[in-house]
């Protein structure tokens, strides 16, 4: 069956280290991957996109890489601050979907502690 | 920007009401979607519509139905409320391009 792991429920780490999420898949092949974030007791907001040809994509302090052979996106946050305490949602595409739909992980909660 | 605006943020019915959620787009976006998310299970959806009048089945349509008269709004409808239909529900909507959604803020649905 599909299915999309995210590496773990929550993540602790003091600000300015980095933090590294984890999003496994099985049984897709994706066109392309995305990140959300979210905050408590608010919708999703897109943050990234990443194209199965592609290997590695940055927007400021933000990574993500995708490997398709590997079945794994990961997603960075350097410098991480407090402010970017949430949970961080990955979501594929399926090749091929004409109607758009996203498979979300479950997410990880991040925590950035002072 | 994008915005996307639900009815309620904060819903309480009693068990057999009718329920209707609302959902509206001002991006003119093709696809809306609408899920449920309660905790340590994640988004699940339950319906989305690629057209007006247009609707596919998510993964628990059950107890839930939609209606899509015009492009930027995207109804679900709770026949007859149940506790089980306790949730937080998120409408989203997107563009065929690329699927990248967009959520409005929630309604919180509480069913005594």
């Amino acid at each position: 069956s599909q299915k999309i792991e995210q590496n773990s429920e929550a993540l602790n780490i003091q600000e300015g280290k980095t933090a590294t999420l984890t999003c496994n898949y099985t049984n897709y092949s994706p066109a392309y991957l995305q990140w959300y974030r979210q905050d408590p007791g608010r919708g999703p907001v897109f943050l990234l996109l990443i194209r199965e040809n592609e290997k590695e994509k940055r927007k400021e302090r933000l990574k993500v890489t995708f490997d398709t052979t590997l079945k794994q996106s990961l997603f960075h946050i350097t410098a991480s601050q407090p402010a970017d305490s949430a949970t961080y949602l990955c979501a594929l595409v399926g090749r091929g979907s004409t109607l758009g739909r996203l498979y979300f992980g479950r997410g990880t909660q991040l925590t950035v502690w002072p | 920007d994008v915005k996307v605006t639900q009815s309620s943020r904060y819903l309480v019915k009693r068990t057999g009401e009718k329920v209707f959620l609302e959902c509206v787009q001002d991006m003119d976006h093709e696809n809306m979607f609408w899920y449920r998310q309660d905790p340590g299970l994640g988004l699940r959806l339950i319906y989305f519509s690629y057209d007006v009048k247009m609707k596919e089945k998510g993964d628990i349509p059950e107890g839930y139905s939609v209606s899509r008269e015009k492009k930027e709004r995207f109804s679900l409808i709770l026949e007859s409320a149940s506790t089980n239909q306790t949730s937080m529900y998120l409408c989203a909507s997107s563009l065929l391009s690329d699927g990248t959604q967009y959520f409005g803020p929630g309604t919180r649905l509480l069913v005594l």
